[in-house]
C-alpha cells in the first residue's frame, strides 16, 4: 500500500547546526518521485526538494539536500545551517507512477521544526 | 508572475449548506489538484483536473465535486457540510498533467460549526 511514514512530530535544532528528518515510504511501483514541502503557520506548502526513484544521485538544493536510501526505502531531509525562518512544518510525499500519471501526492503527517537561537 | 491564488481565504459556514472554493493556477499552468489538510495531518489528495479533465479522484464522498473552466482556473464544490469538512483546502498547479513541479496556493481555510 502506498505510505508515507514521519516518526519524528517534532524536532528541535540550534541555528546554524544541521538537522535530518526522517521519511519512510512504501510503495509497489518501481517508478516514483519523493517530496518534500514546507509549510510555515501561514498555510502555504512550499516545495522544497524532489528525487526520483531512478536518480542515481542524492538531491540537493542550496542547504537542502536528500538521503535517498532505496534498499531501506528512506527518504531523509538533511537542512544544513539552519536559520530561524527554518521553522516550519515539513512534509515528505510521495507521487507514484511515471509519464501519465496523475499528480496526486501522498503526504505523512510532518515534522514540526523549531530552530532556537 | 502571480502565484496560486486561491479564494476566499477564510469562511465559515454551518452544517448542511453548500461551499464553493476558487483558484487560479498559474499562468500557463493547465493541471489544477485539490487537497484537503485536516487540522494536524497531512494534506489528502481529492482532485486533479488537467485540460477541463478529471485526471484523478481521491476517497472522498460524492458531497466533493469540482471542475475545470476553460481559463484553467477551478473550483471545488462540497454540499451538504459537515463538522468533518472543516479543514485548509490547497490548490496546486502544474504545467502539465503528469508534471512534478506542483505549485501551491495559500489555501482556503473552512470552518463548519
Amino acid at each position: 500500500a502506498q505510505k508515507i511514514t514521519q516518526t519524528q512530530p517534532g524536532m528541535f535544532v540550534q541555528e546554524k547546526e544541521a538537522v535530518t528528518l526522517d521519511c519512510t515510504y512504501d510503495t509497489s511501483d518501481p517508478s516514483y518521485g519523493l517530496f518534500w514541502y514546507k509549510q510555515p503557520s501561514s498555510g502555504e506548502m512550499i516545495f522544497l526538494i524532489y528525487q526520483g526513484s531512478y536518480d542515481q544521485q542524492n538531491a540537493t538544493e542550496g542547504r537542502y539536500s536528500l538521503n535517498f536510501q532505496k534498499a531501506r526505502k528512506s527518504a531523509n531531509l538533511v537542512i544544513s545551517a539552519s536559520q530561524l525562518g527554518d521553522s516550519a512544518m515539513y512534509f515528505c510525499a510521495m507521487r507514484e507512477g511515471g509519464g501519465g500519471a496523475t499528480n496526486k501526492l501522498i503526504f505523512g503527517t510532518g515534522t514540526l521544526l523549531a530552530v532556537q537561537p | 508572475d502571480a502565484g496560486v491564488t486561491q479564494s476566499p481565504t477564510h469562511l465559515i459556514k454551518t452544517r448542511g449548506q453548500h461551499v464553493t472554493l476558487r483558484c487560479s493556477p498559474i499562468s500557463g499552468h493547465k493541471s489544477v489538484s485539490w487537497y484537503q489538510q485536516v487540522l494536524g495531518q497531512g494534506p489528502q489528495f481529492i482532485f486533479q483536473y488537467y485540460e477541463k479533465e478529471e485526471r484523478g479522484r481521491g476517497n472522498f464522498p460524492d458531497r466533493f465535486s469540482a471542475r475545470q473552466f476553460p481559463n484553467y482556473s477551478s473550483e471545488l464544490n462540497v454540499n451538504a457540510l459537515l463538522l468533518g469538512d472543516s479543514a485548509l483546502y490547497l490548490c496546486a498547479s502544474s504545467f502539465q498533467g503528469d508534471s512534478y513541479e506542483q505549485y501551491f496556493g495559500p489555501g482556503t481555510r473552512l470552518t463548519v460549526t
